[in-house]
């Protein structure tokens, strides 16, 4: 499979800061870039998700910033609340029909918000 | 949207014994997709299994450990074959909508292999 690299692998973020975790990927073909969410003992969620034709996704406090000549893309969650810690994920996936196309996932960022 | 319910949620099984996890989705889709995530690790894709046809694994899974069945539209099956303590992973199902907008994950079942 080819590989998403995600960044950092922890994070520990303030209550009321922004939370922001990167990743690149190296298949051009990919133009479909989820981010899942995933509490202890659940399957993932998707949380916000790009195509490569915009640069920028918002969603409430969250936000998908898009980098196609970098090959680059990340979270931007504000506001950062302790029911945002979970871990994060972010995806790949090529083809029109996505949700009918195999994801390819990150490692991984563990996200935690303090008071 | 859809709801994917897996079965069972958790195991504790005998090394050299084999496990079936059953995946039911509440809506017709064309793929679905079995995923494993070893403890505090990323997902990782095993195997695409489209109804009607043979499942296609990915590089270092085989349909000798790993064997899918897709019977219909709304269900699939995944095997754990002669299980190893390395086999302790959370096994995750995974389908699209038909509308091809989202992909929907199960609340997995986490094997412990001893």
């Amino acid at each position: 499979q080819q590989q998403v690299k995600q960044s950092p692998q922890s994070l520990i973020v303030q209550k009321g800061g922004i939370s922001i975790i990167n990743c690149a990927y190296e298949n051009t073909a990919f133009d479909y870039f989820p981010w899942y969410q995933q509490f202890p003992g659940k399957g993932p969620a998707l949380l916000i998700a790009i195509r490569p034709d915009v640069s920028e996704k918002k969603e409430g406090r969250f936000t998908i910033s898009f980098n196609k000549s970098a090959k680059q893309f990340s979270l931007h969650i504000m506001d950062s609340q302790p029911g945002d810690s979970a871990t994060y994920f972010c995806a790949a996936s090529g083809g029109q029909a996505f949700g009918n196309e195999k994801l390819t996932f990150g490692t991984g960022t563990r996200l935690t918000i303090i008071p | 949207s859809a709801v994917i319910s897996q079965k069972p949620s958790r195991d504790i099984c005998q090394r050299g014994t084999s496990l079936t996890i059953q995946c039911q989705v509440d809506s017709q889709v064309t793929m679905m997709f079995w995923y494993r995530q070893q403890p505090g690790q990323s997902l990782t894709l095993i195997a695409t299994a489209n109804q009607g046809s043979e499942a296609t694994y990915e590089s270092g899974f085989v349909i000798d450990k790993f064997p899918i069945s897709r019977p219909n539209l709304t269900f699939s099956t995944l095997t754990v074959s002669n299980m190893s303590p390395e086999d302790s992973s959370i096994y995750l199902c995974s389908a699209g909508t038909s509308a091809g907008t989202e992909a929907f994950f199960g609340q997995g079942t986490r094997l412990t292999v001893v």
